[in-house]
């Protein structure tokens, strides 16, 4: 079954830990991008890729990292740094840089 | 900053067509117009885009305007499964694809 899988769905972490989301997708796409969704807003992009060892920031890119080693993969790690974590992340990719984007369904972290 | 706006919110009743507008009064001649939706806890879900010309696909239809500064998706027999809040994105940069995201419409939907 083709897709975007992300993992984990919800995850809970205390302030101060590190925390990875995975974003693992089979539809054999260059481009691939981290959006976070606060409540009642809209998407904000965090980091985006082009191609494989490539990538670039966003508009909200401070708090985060990211790497490209594999085609398929771009874990998003949300560091300390990150004033305000708690959020819903979203990772998305398309065919090519211009093309359409498709989205997972989404992973809920909450810092506590 | 988005460059699109859209009514927050609009009811429907079931059964109905559903027409969702979107102004993008600053839209460039090579930029889109893209359609997705998200119902709630999901990742959005692509609908359609169109450039210029209306466009149909098995989930909706796209109406642009021939000055292409507003336009409308159209949901031909909405169900209650079409509640979900539409956005409305022009793409800024076609080498990045970096869309925007604006607020959207929460459509409901009403059995």
């Amino acid at each position: 079954d083709g897709g975007i899988t992300q993992s984990p769905k919800y995850l809970f972490r205390k302030e101060g830990q590190n925390v990875t989301l995975s974003c693992e997708q089979n539809l054999n796409h260059d481009a691939m991008y981290w959006y976070r969704q606060d409540p009642g807003q809209g998407l904000r992009l965090i980091y985006y890729s082009q191609i494989v060892n490539d990538f670039q920031k966003g508009d909200i890119a401070e708090g985060y990292s990211v790497s490209r080693e594999k085609k398929e993969s771009f874990p998003l790690t949300v560091t300390s740094a990150q004033k305000n974590p708690t959020a819903f992340y979203l990772c998305a990719s398309s065919i090519d840089p211009g093309n359409t984007i498709y989205f997972g369904e989404g992973s809920w972290l909450t810092v506590v | 900053d988005a460059k699109t706006t859209q009514p927050p919110s609009m009811d429907c009743a079931e059964g109905r067509a559903a027409n969702l507008p979107c102004n993008h009064s600053t839209i460039s001649g090579n930029e889109y117009v893209y359609w997705y939706r998200q119902i709630h806890s999901q990742g959005p879900q692509y609908i359609i885009h169109g450039l210029k010309n209306n466009e149909t696909n098995e989930m909706a239809s796209l109406i642009i305007t021939e000055d292409r500064k507003s336009s409308t998706l159209i949901l031909p027999h909405a169900t209650l499964r079409d509640t979900a809040v539409y956005y409305c994105i022009v793409r800024v940069d076609g080498a990045t694809n970096k869309l925007i995201f604006g607020t959207g419409t929460l459509l409901a939907v009403q059995p």
